[in-house]
């Protein structure tokens, strides 16, 4: 694909509840990232991949949070027991390596009830 | 946690004026980035800066890294309706780009 593809772009649900947010990065880049982005704020750091391995998870704010890279291309972040404060843009980027410039989707909006 | 400090975090102007927003953090960055946000949409990278102390020219744009490499500032030459966005600067230590917390840019025609 031409860029990095994110889905489902809105995605609303009921406190509690599990959600599954992909990232399609740019085909060939090695690095992927997650944020998460308020309004009007800038975006907040939750992991990074370098390939296939999780490099830094640091910024999961908690076990809620799960995020998999299994082919080192698509991943997945994993929202378990979603309560309304998680409810946020989440992006994703990708990169060729660390320090490059990160290309972005235009994110999942999720918003918990 | 965000690292980076971004001053103004709003800002409204007239067509033609100049401005400065500034990325501030006690923290040391082997390189600085700055992006621009619009609505709807993901960060698109404006420029990289890498050495301490340089200046880089982007057409009205002018953005510094401080000689410590801790801040950067962006300057917007004769401002126009297109530069209209959220301007976010964002730091790399270690593994991760921490982001600063944001400019949002209104100029007015």
């Amino acid at each position: 694909g031409a860029g990095v593809s994110q889905t489902p772009s809105n995605k609303v649900t009921e406190k509690g509840k599990y959600v599954e947010l992909r990232c399609d990065p740019i085909s060939g880049h090695t690095a992927l990232y997650w944020y998460r982005q308020s309004l009007g704020q800038g975006p907040e750091f939750l992991i990074y991949f370098q390939g296939t391995g999780a490099a830094d998870d640091s910024g999961l704010p908690n076990d809620r949070f799960f995020a998999v890279r299994p082919e080192g291309s698509v991943s997945t972040l994993k929202i378990q027991r979603t309560e309304r404060g998680d409810s946020a843009v989440y992006l994703c980027a990708s990169s060729t390596g660390l320090g490059g410039e990160l290309f972005f989707g235009e994110g999942s909006r999720l918003t918990v009830l | 946690t965000q690292l980076l400090e971004q001053s103004p975090q709003f800002l409204s102007i007239q067509e033609g004026e100049n401005l400065t927003v500034y990325c501030n953090s006690s923290s040391v960055f082997s390189s600085l980035q700055w992006y621009r946000q619009e609505p709807g949409e993901g960060p698109v990278l404006l420029v990289t800066v890498v050495t301490g102390g340089e200046v880089k020219k982007l057409k009205r744009l002018t953005f510094q890294f401080g000689d410590a490499r801790k801040d950067s500032s962006l300057h917007i030459t004769a401002a126009q309706p297109g530069d209209t966005g959220l301007y976010l600067c964002a730091g790399l230590t270690g593994n991760q780009f921490y982001f600063g917390t944001g400019t949002s840019l209104t100029v007015i025609p």
